[in-house]
């Protein structure tokens, strides 16, 4: 079956640092990659997405290349400010009409001013 | 357009007990998902919804089941509840349509916190 794999942290930086979480994936077919983001007390929110090999997502400030060769969609941001402390999930939809999402373990990012 | 709406938003029972979430999607979605979330488990996938009829399910027991009616609106059920069950209970919202690249994305409500005691 399909499973993500993603480094668990926690991860602590300090504000303007470099952010990397890395993610692979097991699939079949050709899945559709997702980051989701989780705020303290709130659902998910869609950060970013990429449905083929070679796409890349990207949104405020945050990108991940969906690598078919490596099975990896790892999330990187340049600068990272205090507001993006959160819990981010890697996730993956396989093909056609299944809308199950199956999640990494979830990654705590704390930035410090 | 408003999002995906959860309800209760807490909830406090006891073992043995039964319960029902409700879930109303974003306008003109017509597929509902639930997740489960939990410290040790993570998230994971309850079943998957799409005009009233159950499409795809996850590896949970029987205790737990759902319903969409026609408006699209769902309820998932738990029953005979255990202390496990405690958990953030997700319910997520997806356009239908062509199984192309602007329907894949799923949009999630606030969720139901359950608390077993």
């Amino acid at each position: 079956g399909n499973s993500v794999t993603q480094m668990e942290g926690p991860v602590t930086l300090s504000e303007e640092a470099f952010l990397t979480i890395n993610c692979t994936y097991t699939a079949t077919g050709y899945p559709s990659l997702f980051w989701y983001v989780q705020y303290p007390g709130e659902g998910l929110q869609l950060l970013l997405k990429a449905t083929k090999a070679d796409d890349k997502g990207s949104n405020k400030g945050f990108e991940a290349t969906y690598r078919k060769e490596t099975t990896s969609f790892h999330l990187e941001k340049g600068s990272v400010q205090v507001s993006d402390s959160a819990v981010y999930f890697c996730a993956l939809k396989g093909g056609g009409s299944n809308y199950k999402l199956t999640f990494g373990k979830g990654t705590l990012l704390t930035v410090n001013p | 357009k408003a999002g995906v709406t959860q309800t209760p938003r807490y909830l406090i029972k006891t073992r043995g007990q039964q319960v029902t979430l409700s879930c109303s999607p974003i306008s003109g979605h017509r597929s509902v998902s639930w997740y489960q979330q939990t410290p040790g488990q993570g998230l994971q996938f309850l079943f998957e919804y799409f005009s009233e009829t159950q499409r795809n399910k996850g590896n949970f027991p029987g205790r737990f089941s759902g319903r969409q009616f026609s408006n699209s609106r769902s309820e998932m059920n738990v029953s005979t509840l255990e202390l496990g069950d405690s958990a953030l209970y997700l319910c997520a919202s997806s356009l239908e349509g062509l199984a192309g690249a602007s329907y894949n994305e799923q949009f999630f409500g606030p969720g139901t916190r359950l608390t077993v005691l």
